[in-house]
């Protein structure tokens, strides 16, 4: 089955720091990737995808992903995180290249960032 | 509407009653999931449904759960003889296309807590 693992559950950053969350999955076919943000008191926004071409993928807000299928990885950066970024981060994964419409979710990392 | 809408936002019931979720998602949206987050957890996939297509029913976790989309566009998620471990929030979400990779819109969720 299919599984997706977010290594890091809470996050404390200072403004201007950088930032990585690692995500890992677990499917060895063609796969969607995706990461949501979800603000304090809103609902889930989508942030990125890939599901073709660069494997560097440009989201809102500054943030970027890297697909690395050799790693089965595909970790979220941003180069200076802002107060503004505190947040919940959830990576999911939808294989088969979008033959199944299932959306497997990792168990999300939480970010506090301090001003 | 502008986004997907959920109600109620907070559901408290005893141990043993029925429940019943409603999503409205944006209209012209022709897919909707519903998934679970329970507390410490990822959000897990329910049911998705597509048009006039059978459902996906694969992520039911008990034959208590069911769902249904009445004429493509309002949804509800019913629980029967609810338990404690149904309390999580439960969210909607729907999509233009009929693939996941064009990337969901939430609604808010249902946060159901059953004593």
């Amino acid at each position: 089955a299919q599984s997706v693992s977010q290594h890091n559950h809470h996050v404390i950053l200072s403004e201007a720091a950088s930032l990585e969350l690692g995500c890992n999955y677990s499917y060895g076919g063609t796969v969607n990737l995706f990461w949501y943000v979800q603000y304090p008191g809103q609902h889930l926004q989508l942030l990125l995808k890939y599901f073709s071409g660069d494997p560097l993928v440009k989201g809102i807000k500054g943030f970027e992903a890297e697909f690395i299928k050799s790693k089965f990885s595909f970790n979220l950066r941003k180069p200076s995180v802002q107060w503004s970024d505190t947040a919940e981060y959830f990576c999911a994964v939808n294989g088969d290249g979008g033959a199944t419409n299932k959306l497997i979710f990792g168990t999300g990392t939480l970010l506090a960032v301090q001003p | 509407g502008a986004g997907v809408s959920q109600s109620p936002s907070n559901k408290v019931t005893e141990k043993g009653k029925d429940v019943e979720l409603r999503c409205d998602p944006i209209s012209g949206h022709t897919a909707l999931y519903w998934y679970r987050q329970s507390l410490g957890q990822g959000l897990e996939f329910l049911i998705y449904f597509q048009g006039n297509s059978a459902p996906d029913k694969s992520g039911l976790p008990s034959d208590r759960f069911s769902a249904e989309r009445t004429g493509g566009s309002v949804s509800t998620l019913t629980i029967q003889r609810t338990q404690q471990e149904d309390s999580a929030v439960y969210l909607c979400a729907s999509s233009l296309r009929d693939r996941v990779d064009f990337g969901s819109t939430f609604g808010s969720g249902t946060r159901l807590t059953v004593v």
